[in-house]
């Protein structure tokens, strides 16, 4: 199985600051379609998982541009230009590229 | 606005059996695969089961293999996790979520295993 390692575990961050995920994959997540399907979501308190980002930088509608996405391979990054308060939450990926579907253990961010 | 809404959750004994649903609406229900992915209590989010939007093919996590079965009524629009045999270790809160890459989500149901 694919093992995918986020870290931070945790993220305190100040408000308008920026802050970085890392979300790293045991295997490539290149498929033979040579596309990399690597997805974000975030999980605010007492809600379900909502996406953020599909296809390593592909943003959501509705998803605010503060968010982005990057990486390739085995090398990935959620990035927030500046926490706003409603950021609070899990932050997971996901790979969709290898059976089973697995997902990091997770990053909170919460305010200082 | 693409709903899902499942249903079935419930307390049950260990060896027990639970069929939950997944009702949708909002979407062409026979063109998305779908989805159980589920969530221990402050633990993260572990995939349970995908199938096809044809219905023809169904992928499970090692540990339900076996165990659960996914399905799907077109004629309905839901999705249905059958989960027999349960263990403790199967207590969790279960979403639904449509494609492969998850763009939807249910607010789930819980299902708690025990004796």
């Amino acid at each position: 199985d694919v093992v995918m390692t986020q870290s931070p575990l945790s993220l305190p961050v100040t408000l308008g600051q920026p802050a970085s995920i890392s979300c790293r994959s045991s295997q490539s997540l290149v498929y033979s379609d040579g596309n990399t399907y690597l997805n974000w979501f975030q999980q605010r308190p007492g809600q379900s998982p909502r996406r953020l980002i599909s296809g390593v930088s592909n943003r959501d509608s509705g998803v605010p541009d503060r968010f982005s996405g990057s990486g390739s391979g085995t090398d990935f990054t959620l990035k927030i230009r500046s926490v706003e308060a409603e950021d609070v939450g899990v932050y997971y990926c996901m790979q969709a590229t290898h059976w089973p579907l697995t997902f990091g253990g997770g990053t909170r961010v919460e305010i200082k | 606005e693409v709903q899902l809404l499942e249903s079935g959750g419930g307390l049950v004994q260990p060896g027990g059996s639970l069929r939950l649903s997944c009702a949708a609406s909002g979407f062409t229900f026979t063109n998305s695969a779908l989805n159980w992915v589920r969530q221990t209590p402050g633990k993260g989010l572990e995939w349970v089961s995908t199938i096809s939007a044809s219905g023809g093919s169904t992928y499970y996590l090692g540990s339900v293999e076996g165990r659960f079965t996914i399905s799907r009524d077109s004629s309905k629009s839901t999705l249905y996790l059958q989960m027999n045999s349960l263990r403790a270790d199967d207590t969790a809160l279960y979403y639904c979520a449509t494609a492969y890459s998850m763009d939807v989500w249910g607010k789930g149901t819980t299902v708690t295993v025990s004796s």
